[in-house]
């Protein structure tokens, strides 16, 4: 089975610190995404990487970074917390096409930004 | 841009009834996949069917099915013998390029016994 993990499953930090949230796969998976939850708006991808060292901006990259320097590893970065990145941050990995675009996801992290 | 909608915030069935929730899509695309996810209570999202646009038959996976109307971009999960185990989230996902999904809103799914 594949297996997605996120290193905290809640987590609370104060406005204006920098925020690591960490996810590793386990199925030498390529392709990685870190997308967030809100109620009402589904999930948003925030970046995703398609190799390693390699990124691409989502729907809503402000105020995030990533780094991939191990395939199973990507990791999202809040530069300086704000109390609008308040949410539920989800992170998935899926094998290339040809395995019908798939993704298998982490347990996600409740992040609160006081 | 692709989008997917869900129009139902929340549904609600009994037990071993029957229930759909519906989805629609916008793609200018030929060829794409179709998926439903359950994301229950303890948040860890699990897919539950995939329909590859392509096939003309509608994808089944024990008590789930899907009705794919491509022509309608329409996209709808229908859940028979309903368990209480069923509560949860759903989400309907259409692939885009780079392998990446769009997400629909969500149906939250009550069950009672």
């Amino acid at each position: 089975d594949v297996k997605v993990t996120q290193s905290s499953r809640y987590l609370v930090k104060r406005t204006g610190e920098k925020v690591f949230l960490e996810c590793v796969q386990d199925m030498d998976h390529e392709n990685m995404f870190w997308y967030r939850q809100d109620p009402g708006l589904g999930l948003r991808l925030i970046y995703f990487s398609y190799d390693v060292k390699m990124k691409e901006k989502g729907d809503i990259p402000e105020g995030y970074s990533v780094s991939r320097e191990k395939k199973e590893r990507f990791s999202l970065i809040l530069e300086s917390a704000s109390t609008n990145q308040t949410s539920m941050y989800l992170c998935a990995s899926s094998l290339s096409p040809g395995a019908g675009y798939e993704q298998y996801f982490g347990p996600g992290t409740r992040l609160t930004v006081t | 841009a692709q989008t997917v909608t869900q129009s139902q915030p929340e549904m609600s069935v009994q037990e071993a009834e029957t229930v759909t929730l519906s989805c629609t899509y916008d793609t200018s695309e030929s060829d794409y996949y179709l998926f439903w996810y359950k994301q229950p209570p303890s948040r860890q999202m699990i897919l539950v069917i995939r329909q590859e646009a392509y096939k003309q038959q509608n994808a089944t996976e024990n008590r789930f099915s899907v009705n794919f109307q491509k022509a309608a971009k329409s996209f709808s999960l229908k859940i028979s013998d309903s368990q209480l185990g069923d509560a949860a989230m759903y989400f309907c996902a259409q692939n885009t390029g780079f392998q990446k999904l769009v997400f629909g809103t969500g149906t939250r799914l009550l069950v009672s016994p």
